[in-house]
């Protein structure tokens, strides 16, 4: 089973500054996934990436393979960006028995 | 709208009453599963199945049975539940097993309180 850990567990920041989340895992992958959820909310996909990195707005998403390490950046932090976001990868690598997940790390940006 | 519905979003029962929570996509994915979440543990996988008739069991499988009789509906059925059953619910479902570089779209959860 692939195992996640995600750092830091818990982050507060004020708005504008850049924020940086990092998601380790122990098995080769085929892609990872970032996502969101808010308060009481649903469960959102960010960004599915296998290699490289990816942009959306002002988040950015990037992916070591070698080094079994990703990072989501968000630029311009903003209140509304408040929320905890999850990294998942397959369970065993491949894909084909679903997702294992990171514990999640909440985000309070403060006006 | 592509979407994953889930039924009911809250429900509080009492031990031993069989309930089932069910979950439709309208997206003709192969792929569907169901993860419980509980504060401090994160998201578990309980039941995926990659087509219909084709199930497996996740991490957590105890108390709940599913079944996928239809490409589109998956439902979890818990037979008689219990307190420590009281967890927040999603399903998901992605166009292609085995296939780690295909998304996943998730329902809007249901929390589940059993007293």
């Amino acid at each position: 089973k692939n195992e996640v850990e995600q750092s830091p567990q818990n982050l507060t920041a004020q708005e504008g500054e850049f924020i940086t989340i990092n998601c380790s895992y122990s098995v080769g992958i085929s892609a990872l996934h970032w996502l969101q959820q808010h308060p009481g909310g649903g469960i959102v996909s960010l960004f599915m990436l296998s290699s490289g990195k990816k942009k959306h707005g002002r988040l950015i998403a990037t992916i070591n393979i070698q080094e079994k390490h990703s990072s989501l950046h968000i630029t311009a932090s903003h209140p509304r960006d408040s929320a905890v976001y999850i990294c998942a990868v397959p369970y065993s690598g491949g894909g084909a028995d679903g997702l294992t997940f990171g514990k999640g790390t909440h985000l309070i940006i403060q006006p | 709208e592509a979407q994953v519905t889930q039924n009911p979003r809250y429900l509080i029962t009492v031990t031993g009453k069989k309930l089932t929570v069910t979950c439709s996509q309208n997206m003709n994915h192969e792929y569907m599963s169901w993860y419980r979440q509980d504060p401090g543990l994160g998201l578990r996988q309980i039941y995926y199945s990659m087509n219909v008739e084709v199930t497996d069991k996740g991490d957590v499988p105890e108390g709940y049975k599913v079944s996928r009789k239809e490409k589109r509906n998956f439902p979890l059925i818990l037979e008689s539940p219990s307190p420590n059953q009281t967890s927040l619910y999603f399903c998901a479902s992605s166009p292609q097993p085995g296939q780690g570089g295909y998304g996943y779209t998730f329902g809007s959860g249901t929390r589940l309180t059993v007293v």
